[in-house]
């Protein structure tokens, strides 16, 4: 059974800190998105990483993919305000005609002032 | 391109009571799926579908049914509803192929009294 772990599930932080939110997935997967989600909303597509070594960046916004170490990372840099959201990461399990996206539980990251 | 569309936006039944929760996407997407939101719970997948005609289970099928007779449209019901059923739902889409990440529709918030 595949399980999705992020950490931290709750991120405090200031503006203009930087910090690393990391996702890490038990089985193998070449495939894995992050989302982001403002309170009472949908979800936002952020990144497609798809392969091993992925890296897209997005604004303040870095993500990348280690299939080897089964880890992939979303880095903040220079926090501002409106950063502020729940993050999941979602591994696709995608295989043999099935269509499965596991979520991570999400972290609520707030930026401070 | 209105995108995923999905209806009713908030509901409220009774115990033991049933409601389809309808979800359509305009994009002409192959994959579309059904996942649950509960507090610190992340996403999870009740059912998904790769094509018209075409559904399977995912991690939490037990209580909901669903049908794809249409790419466009991918209803899901609620058999009887139960407490445990509250939760806020969210349907999905992607094309087929790699490097296309997943459309959310807006969410049906749901109540189970």
């Amino acid at each position: 059974e595949l399980k999705v772990e992020q950490n931290p599930l709750f991120l405090s932080m200031q503006e203009g800190k930087n910090y690393t939110i990391y996702c890490n997935y038990s089985t193998t997967s070449d495939r894995l998105y992050w989302y982001r989600q403002d309170p009472g909303k949908s979800l936002e597509s952020l990144f497609v990483l798809l392969s091993n070594g992925a890296v897209k960046q997005e604004g303040r916004l870095m993500a990348s993919l280690d299939t080897k170490a089964r880890l992939s990372t979303l880095h903040i840099t220079a926090a501002v305000h409106d950063l502020s959201a729940t993050y999941f990461c979602a591994v696709d399990m995608s295989q043999g005609g099935s269509e499965k996206l596991v979520f991570g539980k999400g972290t609520k990251l707030t930026v401070n002032p | 391109n209105a995108g995923v569309t999905q209806t009713p936006k908030f509901q409220v039944l009774k115990t033991g009571q049933s409601m389809t929760l309808q979800c359509a996407q305009d994009m002409n997407h192959e994959y579309m799926s059904w996942y649950r939101q509960d507090p610190g719970m992340g996403l999870r997948l009740i059912h998904y579908s790769v094509g018209a005609g075409i559904t399977d289970q995912g991690e939490v099928p037990n209580g909901y049914n669903v049908s794809r007779s249409t790419t466009e449209d991918f209803p899901l019901r609620l058999l009887s509803a139960a407490p445990s059923q509250t939760s806020v739902y969210f349907c999905a889409s992607r094309a087929f192929g790699l490097g296309y990440g997943y459309t959310f529709g807006s969410g049906t918030r749901l109540t189970v009294v």
